[in-house]
């Protein structure tokens, strides 16, 4: 399996603009996690997905993020609209079994907002 | 809420031991291990379950004692592929949430 898969790797943007964050989790796996990392407030969860459902998304900045996983492949993080504070390393993971299974880490998107 | 770690930074020469720390404010049922490189993701190094289980990989092994709320990483004759920084992870309710982090250096 190649792993968790997430594009793009790195995005430059300009403040105000609408971001979208790509990941495909491994097969198999039932719970996908996204994670914001920053030096100032370390690794942050935003949302977690089981079977395809936000089951926590207390972590979720503003409402101006979003998260979807339309299917059990594919999951997307969109803010919209991006703000320079937004700047981050974002990463997805996913794990066989909620968060008591080990959560494999995508290799993050690094986003810079201007 | 996130567990507490420490301490923040620890620099080790070759050989040298080191132990991180890890504790909660809350009850713990497990504590996940990972270690990130610079500009890489965290991997995983283990899972404790069970209080008072202790697991190893390589020379790196770990105790989780339930009862204090804390584990403890242990790193054995440091190799200088050990540097990085070092996360441990609890779940509360149903979220895996991790500590702020350890550095770990080490050096020749």
């Amino acid at each position: 399996d190649a792993g968790v898969i997430q594009s793009p790797r790195h995005e430059v943007t300009e403040m105000g603009q609408e971001v979208t964050l790509r990941c495909k989790p491994i097969s198999g796996h039932n719970s996908l996690f996204w994670y914001r990392q920053t030096m100032m407030r370390g690794l942050e969860l935003l949302i977690y997905f089981n079977n395809n459902v936000p089951i926590d998304d207390s972590g979720m900045p503003e409402d101006r993020f979003s998260a979807k996983m339309p299917n059990a492949s594919f999951s997307t993080l969109k803010i919209q609209p991006s703000e320079p504070r937004d700047s981050a390393v974002y990463f997805c993971a996913s794990s066989l079994q909620g968060s008591y299974t080990e959560a494999f880490f995508g290799q993050g998107t690094r986003l810079t907002v201007v | 809420q996130q567990p507490v770690q420490s301490p923040q930074a620890v620099i080790l020469r070759e050989g040298e031991d080191a132990v991180i720390n890890c504790s909660s404010s809350k009850a713990l049922y497990s504590v996940h291990w990972y270690r990130q490189k610079h500009g890489e993701a965290p991997v995983f190094l283990m899972i404790l379950l069970k209080g008072g289980e202790q697991k190893g990989h390589e020379k790196i092994s770990a105790s989780f004692n339930e009862k204090k709320q804390q584990s403890s990483l242990y790193l054995t004759a440091s190799q200088l592929s050990y540097s990085g920084t070092y996360f441990c992870g609890t779940v509360y309710g149903n979220k895996l949430v991790f500590g702020a982090g350890t550095i770990l250096r080490v050096k020749s």
